[in-house]
C-alpha cells in the first residue's frame, strides 16, 4: 500500500496566520491523483484539493495545493474560523486507495 | 446538488453482517463511481471499494471476501455488505461519490453511521 504520513500532527496557529501542511507517500503519486479534505467533529469530510492544485466547488482562493512525486502541500493563507479543523491527504494513483493520518489545525 | 443519505443500522453483533445502504437524490446511481470509506475511532480513514454500475468492483484487499458492494438502479442506491464482522470492524461508515475513473478522489459524501460490533 501506499502509506501516507502527515506533518505536523498539530498546527497551532492564530486567525490571520499562515498554515502549511505537509503530506508525504511512500511510492511516488502522479499528480492527478492527490486530493486534499477538511473535516470537522462530527462531520464527514469534505473535499478541498482535487489533482494536487485544483481547488473544489465552493472552496476559498486562499486555499491552494502544490507538490509532486511523493511530496505535497496544503497552504491557507489568513486562516479563518472555519479553518481550525483536522486535514487529510489522500491518494488514488494506486489500489487501495489511502489517506493520510492527518493534521490538526488549532487555534492557538 | 448531489446528496448521499446513508441508512441501516448502528448495532451488529460479532460474525454477523454489517449492512448500510446510501441513497443517491440529484444523480442517478447508473453515472459516477460508489465508495465506502470508513473511520475506526481515532484512526485515519480506509477506503473500503467501490462500485460502478455495469463494471467492475475493486475492493480493499484488506477485506479478502468478506465485502460486497453494489447498486440498485430501482432505488438509486448502493449498499455495503461487511460479513464476519469482529470488534476491530466498530467504524464511522461513509458513503462517498467518485466523478470518474480517472477523477478518484470523493467529492461527495454521506452524513456517516457510526456502527458498533458488540454482542
Amino acid at each position: 500500500d501506499n502509506v501516507l504520513t502527515q506533518s505536523p500532527g498539530t498546527l497551532s496557529l492564530s486567525l490571520g496566520e499562515r498554515a502549511s501542511l505537509s503530506c508525504r507517500a511512500s511510492q511516488s503519486v502522479s499528480s492527478s491523483y492527490l486530493a486534499w479534505y477538511r473535516q470537522k467533529p462530527g462531520q464527514p469530510p469534505r473535499l478541498l484539493i482535487y489533482g494536487t492544485s485544483n481547488r473544489a466547488t465552493g472552496v476559498a482562493d486562499r486555499i491552494s495545493g502544490s507538490g509532486s512525486g511523493t511530496e505535497f502541500t496544503l497552504t491557507i493563507n489568513g486562516l479563518e474560523p472555519e479553518d481550525f479543523a483536522v486535514y487529510y491527504c489522500q491518494q488514488s494513483k494506486s489500489s487501495p486507495y489511502t489517506f493520510g493520518q492527518g493534521t490538526k489545525v488549532e487555534m492557538k | 446538488q448531489v446528496q448521499l443519505h446513508q441508512s441501516g443500522p448502528g448495532l451488529v453483533k460479532p460474525s454477523e453482517t454489517l449492512s448500510l445502504n446510501c441513497n443517491v437524490s440529484g444523480d442517478s446511481v447508473r453515472n459516477y463511481y460508489w465508495n465506502w470509506i470508513r473511520q475506526p475511532p481515532g484512526q485515519r480513514l480506509e477506503w473500503i471499494g467501490y462500485t460502478v454500475y455495469g463494471g467492475s468492483d475493486n475492493y480493499n484487499p484488506s477485506f479478502k471476501s468478506r465485502v460486497s458492494i453494489s447498486v440498485d438502479t430501482s432505488k438509486n442506491q448502493f449498499s455495503l455488505k461487511l460479513s464476519s464482522v469482529t470488534a476491530a470492524d466498530t467504524a464511522v461508515y461513509y458513503c462517498a461519490r467518485s466523478p470518474t475513473v480517472l477523477l478518484r478522489h470523493f467529492d461527495f459524501w454521506g452524513q456517516g453511521t457510526l456502527v458498533t460490533v458488540s454482542s
